[in-house]
């Protein structure tokens, strides 16, 4: 059964950094994409980045290229999320997710993990 | 790219007809748009793909249609279950975007 478990969220203060996580099984984690999607409390979906199977592709939202990085573990089945620069806004369950891949067509999202939760404040 | 649905809140009643909208601020590259329905406490589920395609599952009931910036999700005969909020996404070009949301609720 397929299962994305994320990890890492909690209450930090602007301008600080958090490093978010996601265990992935029941499925070739190394054959596809994975991406980040945020959602504020109570509000609409936000996609926030995608990285390739192998790495090769990373793409961001405007609103956080330059602060946020995503990368991956293959060998342990594992995406992350390095969140730099932090500000109140970035405050948002974010999710996990799975996808084909990031080329043409591709980049549609076929399973979600749960999320956690980020909260931004002072 | 923005992508503006509408109705923000659809209200009908089961076995109504709902015809949700999504537009978009330029042409999808390849329509390639998907619909997510997403119900209270959980995560979204993926419905339509490449504006059309229904995934692996989803009833017939169903289906998406349109092309370059004008887009439609029709569910024929609403379920209890059916009732949710749905998002579209375009994945066209990047960065990727989502729609604000259209809630469809029992009336």
């Amino acid at each position: 059964q397929m299962q994305l478990v994320e990890s890492g969220g909690g209450v930090v203060q602007p301008g600080t950094s958090l490093r978010l996580s996601c265990a992935a099984s029941g499925f070739s984690f190394r054959n596809f994409a994975m991406h980040w999607v945020r959602q504020a409390l109570g509000k609409g979906l936000e996609w926030v980045a995608v990285v390739s199977h192998d790495e090769g592709n990373k793409y961001y939202a405007d609103s956080v290229k330059g602060r946020f990085t995503i990368s991956r573990d293959n060998s342990k089945n594992t995406l992350f999320l390095q969140m730099n620069s932090l500000r109140p806004e970035d405050t948002a369950v974010y999710k996990c997710a799975k996808g084909p891949g990031v080329a043409q067509g591709k980049g549609y999202i076929d399973y979600w993990g749960r999320g956690t939760l980020v909260t931004v404040s002072s | 790219i923005v992508l503006t649905q509408s109705p923000g809140t659809l209200s009908l009643s089961p076995g109504e007809r709902a015809t949700l909208s999504c537009r978009a601020s330029q042409s999808v590259s390849g329509d390639y748009l998907a619909w997510y329905q997403q119900k209270p406490g959980q995560s979204p589920r993926l419905l339509i793909y490449a504006a059309s395609s229904r995934a692996t599952g989803i009833p017939d009931r169903f289906s998406g249609s349109g092309s370059g910036t004008d887009f439609t999700l029709t569910i024929s005969r609403l379920e209890p279950e059916d009732f949710a909020v749905y998002y579209c996404q375009q994945y066209g070009s990047s960065p990727w975007t989502f729609g604000q949301g259209t809630k469809v609720e029992i009336k």
